[in-house]
């Protein structure tokens, strides 16, 4: 089984719609969870790390099943600018360690006019 | 804000040449990072090190070593760079072994 895994998508979204996509992970100690953006030709940036109880954060919503093992991203009213490859990652190694997260591949999303 | 800076952001090199790639971080940082990601194959680790002199192997060490002499500047390696090396290389560093900030990546390409 992968260790993290996303649907690659491309999901092709109208604007102002709602978008939801998923991410699971293979280890269950696993200890945090982010979403990054990454832009096309361009670095990935962190979008928003993903607590226990979820979190909201303007549009944005992410949530957190240990019991399923997998987190979510929930983009609500989007916008052109929201397209990009959202990045799931994750804190493999428990309790540490620099090496600790790990990148899934990516969910490409494209948010049409 | 966190600055990560890398030396190019194209770069193209023949297969047998030896390649350096450099980045510095303004942050004070003790952790950072090198990774490599290729279409279909998202981001892998290459090496990282979390303190000056140290250095790990990450998922995809071979081909490659790694150098840091102090700690705001870490440098890739590629001894004899070779075609299966053409990639983005990105670097990221970290304060924690949580969020990492990435720079802004160098296309490499080996002909």
């Amino acid at each position: 089984r992968k260790e993290v895994e996303q649907d690659p998508g491309p999901f092709n979204v109208p604007e102002g719609a709602t978008v939801a996509f998923n991410c699971t992970y293979s280890n269950s100690a696993s200890q945090s969870f982010f979403w990054y953006r990454q832009d096309c030709r361009k670095e990935p940036k962190l979008l928003m790390s993903v607590y226990s109880s979820g979190n909201e954060d303007g549009r944005f919503t992410a949530q957190l099943n240990r019991a399923s093992q997998y987190i979510s991203l929930l983009i609500r009213d989007s916008k052109l600018s929201d397209s990009a490859t959202y990045l799931c990652v994750v804190n493999m190694k428990g309790g540490g360690g620099a090496d600790g997260l790990t990148f899934g591949k990516g969910t490409h999303l494209i948010i049409q006019p | 804000d966190v600055k990560v800076t890398q030396s190019s952001r194209y770069l193209v090199k023949r297969t047998g040449e030896k390649v350096f790639l450099e980045c510095v971080q303004d942050m004070d940082h003790e952790n950072m990072f090198w990774y490599r990601q290729d279409p279909g194959l998202g981001l892998r680790l290459i090496y990282f090190s979390y303190d000056v002199k140290m250095k790990e192997k990450g998922d995809i060490p071979e081909g490659y070593s790694v150098s840091r002499e102090k700690k705001e500047r870490f440098s890739l390696i590629l001894e004899s760079a070779s075609t299966n090396q053409t990639s983005m290389y990105l670097c990221a560093s970290s304060l924690t072994t949580y969020e990492q900030y990435f720079g802004p990546g160098t296309r490499l390409t080996v002909t």
